[in-house]
């Protein structure tokens, strides 16, 4: 089943410890992208990734980074979590950037710093 | 900046017609995309505009006129299960880069 899978689901954590939330998708896309999503705020993108080791800033990259080391994998890095940070978070694969291509969301992780 | 707005909330009945505008003002435009969003379910992709005019799919259409940097999503025959948030989405540069949001227009279906 072509699906991307996002872990944990669901993480509360602490100011200051670091954390990652994994993306893998199964279906040989080249783009992926980390949202996040805010009541009254719609989606805003992070940092996107074109290819391996191609990564770009988003709209809201302050916090945070990202590594793509292999096609299938896009972690999304919290090095020090603040509270302004807690939202539930969307990875997305394609097979290109654009809005001309159909983007294949995760089912979301649902973040709390506290 | 990068804008793109929405109505906060619509409201129709079942069988009805309702129409969710989007505008936009980008620094370039490269296509108008729009997605359905179910309450605590994962955005999915309903259709994609790149020139001017209407594309439809099933019951869901969407127009663009890009001189007006305006498209709007038209659902037809409303279903309860069509009550959802819906996004516009555009590219500002050259596709292959990055994918501006609108903040979403909530929509409810009443019987």
């Amino acid at each position: 089943e072509a699906q991307v899978t996002q872990n944990p689901r669901y993480l509360i954590t602490v100011t200051g410890k670091k954390l990652t939330v994994t993306c893998s998708q199964n279906m040989n896309h080249e783009y992926m992208s980390w949202y996040r999503q805010d009541p009254g705020l719609g989606l805003r993108q992070i940092y996107y990734s074109m290819n391996v080791e191609v990564t770009d800033k988003g709209d809201v990259p302050e916090g945070y980074k990202v590594s793509r080391k292999e096609k299938r994998n896009f972690p999304l890095i919290l090095e020090s979590p603040s509270p302004n940070q807690t939202s539930l978070y969307f990875c997305a694969s394609s097979s290109g950037g654009g809005a001309g291509y159909e983007q294949y969301f995760g089912p979301g992780t649902r973040l709390t710093v506290t | 900046g990068q804008s793109l707005e929405q109505p906060s909330e619509v409201t129709a009945v079942e069988g009805a017609i309702v129409q969710i505008n989007c505008t936009y003002q980008t620094s370039g435009f490269y296509g108008l995309s729009w997605y359905q969003q179910h309450d605590g379910g994962a955005p999915t992709f309903l259709s994609y505009n790149a020139l001017d005019g209407l594309e439809e799919t099933g019951r869901f259409s969407s127009f663009l006129s890009r001189s007006d940097s305006y498209g709007y999503l038209l659902l037809q025959e409303l279903q309860m299960k069509d009550s959802a948030s819906y996004f516009c989405a555009v590219s500002p540069h050259q596709a292959g880069t990055a994918l501006i949001f609108g903040k979403g227009t909530t929509l409810s279906v009443s019987s």
